[in-house]
């Protein structure tokens, strides 16, 4: 079955520090690939997207994801956390002409001030 | 704001009640999904709509759930003789196709409490 892993299940970091959050899918073909957040107490946001083309695609708020398709990855990254930041993230995966999306279990960042 | 809308926002009702949620899409936008979260999971696809078509199901939908979309525009999903396991968060999201660049767009969600 396809599946998205997403390697940490709750990350720590100080305010200014780099994020890496790992994602890997499952699929072999075409695959669509997003990241979400959601914010304490808030929905689901998009965080950015890769359909095709460049796989290093940037988002809001200063993320950014790179897409390795000899790893299967699309982890996400940013240079420099603000406590803002501090929220679950998803990584989700669209195989193919599939339209639902599998999610990985989702990763909380917690950014302390 | 005229972004997903879900109703409502809670709601707690005792084993073996029905509960029916509901959900506004985006206008314009054919494409209408349910999901199901519970805690410490990501969200778990259930079913799917074109316009009014339901075009896949998964297999965590059971005999117990319903989902319509009678006109392509809002939808319905219904739960009957509710189990304590059925408490979780439903959500329903929203994309328009076209291309091959589908996103989806995400309500609020519905919480369910079974007691």
């Amino acid at each position: 079955a396809q599946s998205v892993s997403q390697h940490n299940h709750h990350v720590i970091l100080s305010e200014a520090a780099s994020l890496e959050l790992g994602c890997n899918y499952s699929y072999g073909g075409t695959v669509n690939l997003f990241w979400y957040v959601q914010y304490p107490g808030q929905h689901l946001q998009l965080l950015l997207k890769y359909f095709s083309g460049d796989p290093l695609v940037k988002g809001i708020k200063g993320f950014e994801a790179e897409f390795i398709k000899s790893k299967f990855s699309f982890n996400l990254r940013k240079p420099s956390v603000q406590w803002s930041d501090t929220a679950e993230y998803f990584c989700a995966s669209a195989p193919g002409s599939q339209g639902n999306l599998i999610f990985g279990k989702g990763t909380k960042l917690s950014v302390k001030p | 704001d005229t972004g997903v809308s879900q109703d409502p926002r809670h709601k707690i009702t005792k084993r073996g009640q029905n509960v029916t949620f509901r959900c506004d899409p985006i206008s314009e936008h054919n494409r209408l999904y349910w999901y199901r979260q519970t805690l410490g999971q990501g969200p778990e696809f259930l079913t799917y709509f074109q316009n009014e078509a339901q075009l896949e199901k998964s297999r965590l939908l059971s005999d117990r759930f319903s989902a319509e979309r009678p006109k392509g525009s809002f939808s319905t999903l219904e739960i009957q003789r509710t189990e304590q396991g059925d408490s979780a968060m439903y959500l329903c999201a929203s994309s328009r196709t076209g291309n091959s660049q589908e996103t989806q767009y995400f309500g609020p969600g519905t919480r369910l409490l079974v007691l």
